[in-house]
């Protein structure tokens, strides 16, 4: 059975603070890592895929990193606003090119009180 | 059009109901997929269809029966379920390794 995991399980931040989370995956068979950011009652969007052991990636204000060897990567948030509220979902693509199979996350709930 | 469209929001069922969820994304996406998610918990993947082929089964029980009538639509067909396979129902497609989610079914059997 294939365990990803996120900590913490959920979080309350002030407005402005900087943050970050941890996704937690197999290390063996790694084929990428997928961010997902989930507002109640929404689709789950998508932020970042990352491949390559040492990638970083950005988007605004949220940034990933990601360490394929030891099987973890980062969710950063610079300077969290009310609407970053969310639960963050990563994912665990495993396997060669065209397994589609994505394992998720338990998820990070954040909350940023203004 | 970057949308996947799930149909109903919500459904009411009773143990003996047959109905369906449907699911449609027109970004010609060749994989598609159905997750269950219970309240509190991530998504659990149940199906995968690649190239409208059923590629992926994750022992989900024969009262939950996919079908890909062509390659923008998905739909999950529900017969005698019981009161714990409540659920969001999440419907995605993907191309070069980004997915799509729709919004879900959030599907109450009674």
């Amino acid at each position: 059975i294939l365990n990803v995991e996120q900590s913490p399980q959920s979080l309350h931040v002030q407005e402005g603070d900087s943050t970050n989370f941890t996704c937690s995956f197999p290390s063996s068979n790694f084929y990428a890592l997928h961010w997902y950011r989930w507002e109640t009652a929404k689709s789950p969007e998508a932020l970042f895929v990352m491949t390559l052991n040492g990638d970083e990636k950005k988007k605004g204000r949220i940034s990933a990193t990601l360490n394929t060897k030891e099987g973890y990567s980062y969710l950063y948030i610079k300077g969290s606003q009310p609407e970053d509220s969310a639960t963050y979902l990563c994912a665990f693509e495993e396997g060669a090119s065209g397994t589609y199979k994505y394992i998720f996350g338990t998820g990070t709930r954040l909350k940023v009180l203004a | 059009d970057t949308e996947v469209t799930q149909t109903p929001k919500h459904l009411v069922m009773g143990m003996t109901n047959k109905k369906s969820l449907k699911c449609e994304q027109h970004m010609g996406h060749r994989a598609m997929y159905w997750y269950k998610q219970k309240a509190k918990k991530p998504p659990e993947l149940m199906f995968v269809y690649s190239y409208e082929k059923l590629s992926i089964n994750e022992s989900v029980p024969s009262r939950f029966s996919p079908e890909c009538p062509n390659s923008s639509l998905l739909n999950l067909h529900l017969h005698a379920l019981q009161p714990e396979d409540s659920a969001l129902y999440l419907c995605a497609s993907s191309q070069d390794r980004e997915a799509f989610f729709g919004q879900g079914t959030r599907l109450t059997v009674v």
